[in-house]
């Protein structure tokens, strides 16, 4: 059974930094596409970011770009987010989740993690 | 960025009857391989999404066949037969054509 389980959530102030991760178990996790999605409270998703599967190519959403890190470890099936200089507006709960692969979609989620950015 | 605009943004409807939801893209989803990456995920209150349906009209795997997607270019469907009690949630078209990866806004559907 395919298996994300996020941690590293929590409560940052303003211009701080987190590091989320997931732990990936289940499937041939060097095999696949990874993404982190976020969603605010009450809002909708916001996809922020991809990595490949063999840690070659990454992208970013415009409103994370140069601030966001995402990176995997294959040998220890895990990816993480390392997000710096953290705003109100990147309060949310993140999404680990794991590409159908060769079709361009997400197959499966994890249940998240929240992070709350305040003073 | 691909901007999905999804209607109605509110459906109720009355169990046993059927829904649709629209979600059109401000540009064209083909993509340069000749496919369209447009896919559709519920997300029922209280847990992580769910896809429906990948690639506009391909059914993932256990997902019931009162789901069904369909649409081309920049205009996309996804009809529900007969609502049941299970489906209340929010339902979001998702374009991957083209990075950033884009959501519509998402349809809640209650039932009335």
């Amino acid at each position: 059974e395919v298996q994300l389980v996020e941690s590293g959530g929590g409560s940052v102030q303003p211009g701080g930094s987190l590091r989320l991760s997931c732990a990936a178990s289940g499937f041939t996790f060097s095999y696949y596409n990874m993404y982190w999605v976020r969603q605010a409270p009450g809002k909708g998703l916001e996809w922020i970011s991809y990595i490949n599967g063999k840690n070659t190519a990454t992208f970013y959403a415009d409103s994370v770009k140069g601030r966001f890190t995402i990176s995997r470890d294959n040998a220890k099936n895990s990816l993480y987010l390392q997000m710096n200089s953290l705003r109100a507006e990147d309060t949310a709960v993140y999404y680990c989740a794991r590409d159908l692969s060769g079709c361009y979609s997400i197959d499966h989620w994890g249940q998240g993690t929240p992070v709350t950015v305040s003073s | 960025d691909i901007v999905m605009t999804q209607t109605p943004l509110s459906s109720p409807v009355t169990l046993g009857q059927p829904a649709s939801i629209s979600c059109r893209s401000s540009q064209s989803l083909v993509y340069s391989d000749g496919n369209t990456y447009l896919s559709w995920l519920q997300q029922r209150p209280g847990q992580p999404p769910r896809l429906l349906i990948y690639k506009v009209s391909n059914r993932f795997s256990g997902v019931p066949d009162r789901f069904s997607g369909s649409g081309a270019g920049t205009d996309f469907t996804l009809k529900i037969s007969r609502v049941e009690a299970e489906d209340v949630g929010v339902y979001y078209c998702m374009q991957a054509t083209q990075f950033p990866w884009t959501f519509g806004q998402g349809t809640k559907v209650e039932i009335k």
